[in-house]
């Protein structure tokens, strides 16, 4: 596709469940971002990937929370165990390379922890 | 202090007004800036990049200012779909792209 595509677009899950959501970034851009924004917040920085390699993980709140990239491509946010703040649009983005000062994001994936 | 701050808003302006946005950040050895505009339930996007020169596309100018660690949007001569919220992005402190986003400034323009 010609953008970043993220699945699924929503998804409502129990207390205690663990969750895989998934990017697929525009074909090409080496650089993809995971951040997440709660209602009425900001974006909050995740994770970051250059390649297949995570260099800053600085961003996830927990152990409960992984994410993987493959093939230079797709990747997957893991959460486990999931919790009621979990509950929020996890964003993906891509760009060209790390230099590259614009992000192209995908519409998101909207988790609700019940 | 916050990495990025800025003023939540809302600022409600009619057709055609003049308005103008601060954003300040903490980080001096920031080196770059950047202007996001987020429509209600959508994904960011980048409305324009912040130079040192400042810098002009169309209706809208940015403008930097090291001394004082702040960045400014002026959107001149508003329409109602510029109704929005505007997210000041400033590069972070890893020394990789990890760009820091404030938390954004609600636009509403009015018929």
């Amino acid at each position: 596709g010609a953008g970043v595509s993220q699945s699924p677009s929503n998804k409502v899950t129990e207390k205690g469940k663990d969750v895989e959501l998934r990017c697929d970034p525009i074909s090409g851009h080496t650089a993809l971002y995971w951040y997440r924004q709660s209602l009425g917040q900001g974006l909050e920085f995740l994770i970051y990937f250059q390649g297949n390699s995570a260099p800053d993980k600085s961003g996830l709140p927990s152990d409960r929370f992984s994410a993987e990239r493959t093939g230079g491509s797709v990747s997957t946010l893991t959460i486990q165990r999931t919790q009621q703040e979990d509950s929020a649009v996890y964003l993906c983005a891509s760009s060209l390379t790390r230099a590259a000062g614009e992000l192209f994001f995908g519409e998101g994936s909207r988790l609700t922890v019940l | 202090r916050k990495e990025v701050e800025q003023d939540p808003g809302p600022f409600n302006v009619p057709e055609g007004a003049t308005v103008a946005f601060n954003c300040t950040y903490s980080n001096s050895a920031s080196q770059s800036f950047f202007w996001y505009r987020q429509d209600c339930r959508k994904e960011p996007k980048l409305l324009m990049s912040v130079y040192s020169s400042g810098n002009e596309d169309g209706r809208f100018t940015a403008q930097l200012n090291r001394a004082s660690q702040y960045i400014s949007l002026l959107i001149r001569d508003s329409k109602l779909s510029d109704s929005a919220t505007y997210l000041c992005v400033v590069n972070g402190n890893s020394g990789y792209s990890t760009l820091t986003f404030g938390k954004g400034t609600m636009l509403l323009v009015s018929p």
